[in-house]
């Protein structure tokens, strides 16, 4: 079965423009989740959906977006680029559907996309 | 918020020996905990996950410890090889899966 699929792998933009980024999930997979990977942060939850419904959100000012299509795929948008957005984006999905206690689930990761902002 | 962080950021150690990677966190609600491996140029892969009800998980070669006492985790790799050199990271979520917070990683260097 196809894993977690990103594009572009690689990409350079320049300061205040603007980028788009594409996951495709593993087929079944309802819940995608986009995480911003650097060296001095690590990994940080950028936002999760699911069903086509962000479920959470985490601490990135309002220039990341994102959104989930009915067939499960998403995307990520970042707005008037800066330098500290270089990084390598993540994208993982997972089986995990609604809140039923014991219902866990592991993410499955992308190769990620890496965006260099000059 | 949550965090999870790591003793020791960098671990060298001689092929066959046994390497153990620690993790704190910080989330007392955390029920469920997952290693995860990362090579370079690659996402991160599962290697083991645990839940909160247990406290050792063994899988081939590696084996989980959680001890929620002191809110710590460990990667026990039995054994290990060259092609375990990689970063590693522990994961928690106190959300059943849907909001995981990873740790800073350790990398693991495997010398022949």
């Amino acid at each position: 079965k196809a894993g977690v699929t990103q594009t572009p792998r690689y990409l350079i933009k320049t300061r205040g423009q603007q980028v788009t980024l594409s996951c495709s999930p593993i087929s079944g997979h309802r819940s995608v989740s986009w995480y911003q990977q650097t060296p001095g942060q690590g990994l940080q939850f950028l936002f999760e959906y699911f069903s086509e419904t962000q479920r959470n959100k985490g601490n990135f000012p309002g220039r990341f977006s994102g959104r989930q299509f009915s067939n499960s795929r998403s995307e990520m948008n970042v707005s008037t680029l800066e330098l500290g957005d270089s990084a390598l984006y993540l994208c993982a999905s997972s089986l995990v559907g609604a809140r039923t206690l014991g219902e866990t689930g592991e993410l499955f990761f992308g190769e990620g996309s890496r965006l260099t902002v000059l | 918020g949550e965090s999870v962080g790591l003793h020791l950021p960098t671990l060298s150690v001689q092929e066959g020996d046994n390497s153990i990677i620690n993790c704190a966190y910080s989330n007392s609600a955390s029920d469920y905990f997952i290693w995860y491996k990362q090579e370079s140029g690659k996402g991160p892969q599962f290697i083991i996950d645990i839940r909160s009800n247990m406290d050792k998980r063994q899988g081939q070669r590696v084996t989980v410890l959680l001890n929620k006492t002191v809110k710590h985790l460990s990667l026990q790799i039995a054994a290990t090889q060259p092609g375990d050199s990689a970063v590693y990271f522990c994961a928690e979520t106190a959300h059943r899966g849907d909001k995981f917070y990873f740790g800073s990683g350790t990398k693991l260097n495997v010398k022949p």
